[in-house]
């Protein structure tokens, strides 16, 4: 069982244009991650969110946790060629407990590809 | 501060081998994961180890072990090798309670013919 799903699973855009992608689930999580993985390395964390409805800015990316935790979404502005990538999500111990447990859960991913 | 550092980089085994990958994280940081990566399932957790105590165990079978050592170090071992054991294996460290952020290596690519 997929516990939280990322749509869409692909996307191809033009450099410049804005792009948006989510990631769902029907669990709550302490925490949500998003990391950005390129072909042949590993994960990179971008930004951790773990306050209901907290948006976090990172130059041109806005990330925001769902007010009930479970869902989360990823904005990118006048996106760039290096913006290319894997985009994951990862949700942190489930239930909300937040108590010791390191495993996240990680969605499939977004594959985006930014077109010059 | 040195990244997560995973060895080897690349593996070629054949059915029914075994195989040891390792794993170096952050300094300082305490616990350490594993994760397959498969085009199809995605990233799937393995183990986690803290203070040299697996806490947490993925749903595969007793084919794949770990453990971690005094200087947080870890190896992961997969025994009878079979074609579908072929993926990206990945090793995160984290700091310890409190932190729920984890530093991925650059990963190992297992390859099973």
């Amino acid at each position: 069982t997929q516990l939280l799903e990322q749509s869409p699973q692909f996307l191809s855009i033009q450099e410049g244009e804005n792009l948006t992608v989510y990631c769902n689930s029907s669990s709550v999580f302490s925490s949500l991650q998003w990391y950005r993985q390129e072909p042949g390395e590993g994960p990179v964390l971008l930004v951790t969110v773990v306050t209901g409805g907290e948006v976090k800015k990172l130059k041109r990316l806005t990330f925001q946790f769902g007010d009930a935790r479970k869902d989360s979404s990823l904005h990118i502005t006048a996106a760039q060629t290096g913006d290319t990538g894997l985009y994951l999500c990862a949700g942190g111990p489930r239930g909300g407990s937040g108590a010791g447990s390191y495993q996240l859960t990680f969605g499939k991913g977004t594959k985006l590809s930014v077109i010059p | 501060k040195a990244g997560v550092t995973q060895t080897p980089r690349y593996l070629i085994k054949t059915r029914g081998q075994q195989v040891t990958l390792s794993c170096s994280p952050i300094s300082g940081h305490r616990s350490v994961s594993w994760y397959q990566q498969t085009p199809g399932q995605g990233l799937q957790f393995l183990f986690e180890y803290f203070s040299e105590t697996q806490r947490n165990k993925g749903n595969f079978p007793g084919r794949f072990s770990g453990r971690q050592f005094s200087n947080s170090r870890s190896e992961m071992n997969v025994s009878t090798l079979e074609l579908g054991d072929s993926a990206l294996y990945l090793c995160a460290s984290s700091p310890g309670p409190g932190s729920y952020e984890q530093y991925f290596g650059p990963g190992t690519r297992l390859t099973v013919t």
